[in-house]
Formats: C-alpha cells, structure tokens, sequence
C-alpha cells in the first residue's frame, strides 16, 4: 500500500532564516506530488505541483519554493522566512492523471515568530 | 478565477440526524470535485470523489452530489455520530493533475 510521510510535524522558525520542509511518498512510482498551505481563517491554497524529477510548477508568486530531486520525495524551501509564511503546509500525491483521489500526509506545523 | 463557497460555516447537531453540507463554486467547467474530511491539527482524509460526468457518489452514511450546471454540491450525513466531528471541506479539480480549489470549510459538531 501506498503512505505519504512529511516532516518535521511541528517548525518554530524566527523571522529570516531559511526552511525546509521534506516529504516522501512510498509503495508508488511516478506520483504528482503537491504543497498546500492552510493558513488561519483561509481555505487550502496550492502552492506547487510536480509531475516528474525536476518538474515543478508554482501556482502562487512568493519567498518559497519547491524541489523534486528523486521521483518520491519533494521538498519545500525558502531561504529567508516571513511572518506570513506562518501556517499548516500539506503534502499531496496523486496517480496519473484523470479524476484521482488525491491523498494528504499529516502536515507540517510553521510558526513564524 | 475559481470560487468555492461553502454554507454554512459551522454546525452543530445531536446525534442521529441527518445533515446536508452545501459547497458551491463559480465556474461550472470543472473536472472533478472531492469531499475531505480534517481532524483538528491533521491531514486531510478524502471521502467522495464525483467526476464530472456523474451526479453522486456514495460510501456508507455519507452521499455526495453534483450539479454542474448550477455549479452546486451537497454532501449529505445520515444518522450522524459523535466521531463524524470534523470540518468538511469541498474542493473543485481542473485538470487532471488535482490541482483544486478548496473552499473553507464547514465545522460540524455532532453532540451525544
């Protein structure tokens, strides 16, 4: 069966210092993989996608930004955080294309101070 | 750009009623739209999945239909239980590389 792991699970990062947000799927090959991030009082908001190694697609302009150096594992970086960068980032796979079920880890906790 | 609303916000019932959540989007021209449920503080669960060809899709207590045309969703609780406690979330699919739009959310509380 297929699991999707992110970590770490909880980040407490101060004002300007850099990120890095890890998250690996197994039991599969060739996965889209996504980031979200739900801040507070907003809905889920898609940050980048991935379609293959070394394939990222950014929907959102920002201080991040988005790596896929082997097939199942995408990582999430910025060099200097802000403090709206605080929120709940969320990693994603699905299958193919067509209507997949997309399929969330746990999440990631950064707070920003 | 694509909106997705979802009424109400919140909710709170007793056990064993049946509920609707309603989720509504801007732009009927979409490809898929999932229904999640989110503990407080974890990942999201996926519960339905309706292409855009079909008009519902069930799993157990919970039916969830589509109506492009009207650009409107349902998803509907039977016999709620106290662990159906969460917040529900609706998210439209625009292509086939899932990349959705969710609405906010509605948090439902069931008491015993």
């Amino acid at each position: 069966s297929q699991t999707i792991h992110q970590w770490p699970a909880t980040l407490v990062q101060p004002v300007g210092s850099p990120l890095s947000l890890e998250c690996t799927v197994e039991g599969t090959s060739n996965p889209n993989l996504y980031w979200y991030r739900q801040a507070a009082g907003r809905g889920l908001q898609l940050l980048f996608y991935s379609v293959g190694i070394g394939q990222i697609s950014s929907e959102v302009p920002q201080n991040l930004s988005a790596s896929r150096p082997q097939d199942r594992q995408f990582i999430l970086s910025s060099k200097k955080l802000l403090l709206s960068d605080s929120g709940f980032y969320l990693c994603a796979w699905t299958q193919g294309t067509g209507a997949n079920v997309l399929t969330f880890g746990a999440g990631s906790r950064l707070t920003v101070l | 750009k694509q909106e997705v609303t979802q009424i109400p916000a919140a909710l709170s019932v007793p056990e064993g009623e049946n509920l609707v959540l309603n989720c509504s989007f801007t732009d009927s021209a979409i490809y898929n739209l999932q229904w999640f449920r989110q503990d407080p503080g974890k990942g999201l669960t996926s519960l339905l999945l309706i292409q855009s060809s079909q008009r519902e899709q069930t799993s157990g207590r919970l039916n969830a239909s589509l109506d492009k045309s009207s650009g409107r969703s349902t998803l509907y609780i039977a016999a709620s239980q106290p662990g159906d406690s969460a917040t529900y979330l609706c998210a439209v699919g625009h292509s086939g590389y899932s990349t959705l739009t969710f609405g906010k959310g509605t948090m439902l509380l069931v008491s015993p």
